[in-house]
C-alpha cells in the first residue's frame, strides 16, 4: 500500500545552514503529499503540501517539489534558525482519508 | 478562527481502567481523525469520522472505539487499558468527505495518556 520513508537519525546543523530532509514514496496513483512540524509538547502542524506530480509546496522558507520520477518529495530549507527546532514528519493519503506518516526527523539548529 | 481542540491535556490511568478523549473539530468541518502517536511506533491512524458515521478504522483492536455527534465533536474511548496504550492521542480534521480525499488535515495538541 502506500506509503512514506524517511532517512534515519536527527538532523543537527548550525544556525544559516542549509535544511534537507529525504523522504520517498510508494503509492498507486498521485497522492497528495504532505510535510507536518511537530513542535515539543504539541501537535503536528501542516507545514506543505502538493497535490500533483511537479507541484512545489512552500512555507516560511522550506519548499518540497512533487517528484514523480524519483517518487521524492524532499524538504529544504536554504537558512534555519533556532526556530527551526522541531521534528519533522512526510505523508501521504493512503487512500480512504487516512495518512500514512514518516518515522519523522528530529532537527536541532545550534546557534 | 480557531482550531482542533482536545481534552483533556493529560490522562493518567490504570490498567483496565477505560479512558475518554474528547475532540472539537474546526468549524465548518465534518471530518474527525484520530491517530496514536506511541514511542517508537510513530503515528498510526485510528479512526475516522465524517457526517455522524465511522469511516474507516486502522489495525487496532475493538476496546477502541469512538463517536461522533451531531456538532461534529468526537470522543474517542479506550476500553480495558494496557500499558502499552500509552500514546500520545491526536486528532485531525478536514472539511469533509465531500471535498475529495486529499484535504489536508489539521491536528490538534493532542491528550497525552499514561497507564500505570
Amino acid at each position: 500500500g502506500n506509503s512514506v520513508t524517511q532517512m534515519e537519525g536527527p538532523v543537527t546543523l548550525s544556525e544559516e545552514a542549509f535544511l534537507t530532509i529525504n523522504c520517498t514514496y510508494t503509492a498507486t496513483g498521485y497522492p497528495s503529499l504532505f510535510w507536518y512540524v511537530q513542535y515539543p509538547g504539541e501537535g503536528l502542524q501542516l507545514l506543505l503540501k502538493a497535490t500533483k506530480a511537479d507541484d512545489k509546496g512552500s512555507n516560511k522558507g522550506f519548499e518540497a517539489t512533487y517528484r514523480k520520477e524519483t517518487t521524492s518529495f524532499h524538504l529544504e530549507k536554504g537558512s534555519v534558525q533556532v526556530s527551526d527546532s522541531a521534528v519533522y514528519f512526510c505523508a501521504l493519503n493512503r487512500g480512504n482519508n487516512r495518512l500514512a506518516f514518516g518515522k519523522g526527523n528530529q532537527v536541532v539548529v545550534i546557534p | 478562527e480557531a482550531g482542533v481542540t482536545q481534552s483533556p491535556t493529560h490522562l493518567i490511568k490504570t490498567r483496565g481502567q477505560q479512558a475518554t478523549l474528547r475532540c472539537s473539530p474546526i468549524s465548518g468541518h465534518t471530518s474527525v481523525y484520530w491517530y496514536q502517536q506511541a514511542l517508537g511506533l510513530g503515528l498510526q491512524f485510528l479512526l475516522w469520522y465524517d457526517e455522524g458515521e465511522e469511516r474507516n478504522r486502522g489495525n487496532f483492536p475493538p476496546r477502541f472505539s469512538g463517536r461522533q455527534f451531531p456538532n461534529y465533536s468526537s470522543e474517542l474511548n479506550v476500553n480495558a487499558l494496557e500499558l502499552e496504550d500509552s500514546a500520545l492521542y491526536l486528532c485531525a480534521s478536514s472539511p469533509g468527505r465531500s471535498f475529495g480525499s486529499n484535504q489536508p488535515q489539521h491536528f490538534g495538541d493532542g491528550t497525552r495518556l499514561s497507564i500505570l
